[in-house]
């Protein structure tokens, strides 16, 4: 498909792993951010990637949280060590360098449950 | 700190009847308003967006107010539907770069 793609669709880790999740942008879309999702909150800036500009990593909440980005493709998001308060939905989305609409185009998120 | 507020969380309203959701912003630099729409499951999709030079855009039945002087804009949903029922998020960002949501609102529609 055309969209932003996201896997896992849904991760149960227990307490103390580490996991990856990983996000396919749009093709040709430089900008790419990942928020977090919790239950009945809003979506919470983790990180953006622009470009081959360095990344504003000011919402990461802890350093147990780390995202790389391969030139303008693929997105890991890491988180070591994870707690429960970890366990959210985590949505990737991404957007065309010098588009007029600045539209965020967002995948359908990866589910992390932290037993 | 939240740089974007929205209300209210949730709201019911009647099928045809007038759907209103309200956010308001500090920062004076944000120059894009989206609004986005998302469906259980699903990732937010964007509905509606205006920038600061005007005060109204409307799509169909999806309005946007802005007031530039008091810092916050609205959605207005007209002749609100059963399929309209979702959460809201609106939006601000500069210069297309950093975006910042509200909490979102959860939209139900009675029939």
């Amino acid at each position: 498909g055309a969209g932003v793609s996201q896997s896992p669709s849904n991760k149960v880790t227990e307490k103390g792993k580490d996991v990856e999740l990983r996000c396919d942008p749009i093709s040709g879309h430089t900008a790419l951010y990942w928020y977090r999702q919790s239950l009945g909150q809003g979506l919470e800036f983790l990180i953006y990637f622009q470009g081959n500009s360095a990344p504003d990593k000011s919402g990461l909440p802890s350093d147990r949280f780390s995202a790389e980005r391969t030139g303008e493709s693929v997105s890991t998001l890491t988180i070591q060590r994870t707690q429960q308060e970890d366990s959210a939905v985590y949505l990737c989305a991404s957007s065309p360098l010098g588009s007029n609409t600045g539209e965020l185009f967002f995948g359908e998120g990866s589910r992390l449950t932290v037993l | 700190q939240q740089q974007v507020k929205q209300s209210p969380q949730s709201l019911i309203v009647q099928k045809g009847g007038i759907s209103i959701i309200n956010c308001a912003y500090e920062n004076t630099a944000f120059d894009y308003f989206p609004w986005y729409q998302q469906f259980p499951g699903k990732g937010p999709a964007l509905l509606i967006a205006i920038r600061p030079d005007v005060s109204e855009k409307k799509e169909g039945r999806f309005t946007i107010s802005f007031n530039k002087s008091a810092k916050q804009f609205s959605l207005h949903i007209m002749d609100s539907q059963p399929g309209d029922s979702a959460t809201y998020f609106c939006a601000a960002s500069t210069a297309g770069n950093q975006f910042y949501f509200g909490t979102g609102t959860s939209l139900t529609v009675i029939p």
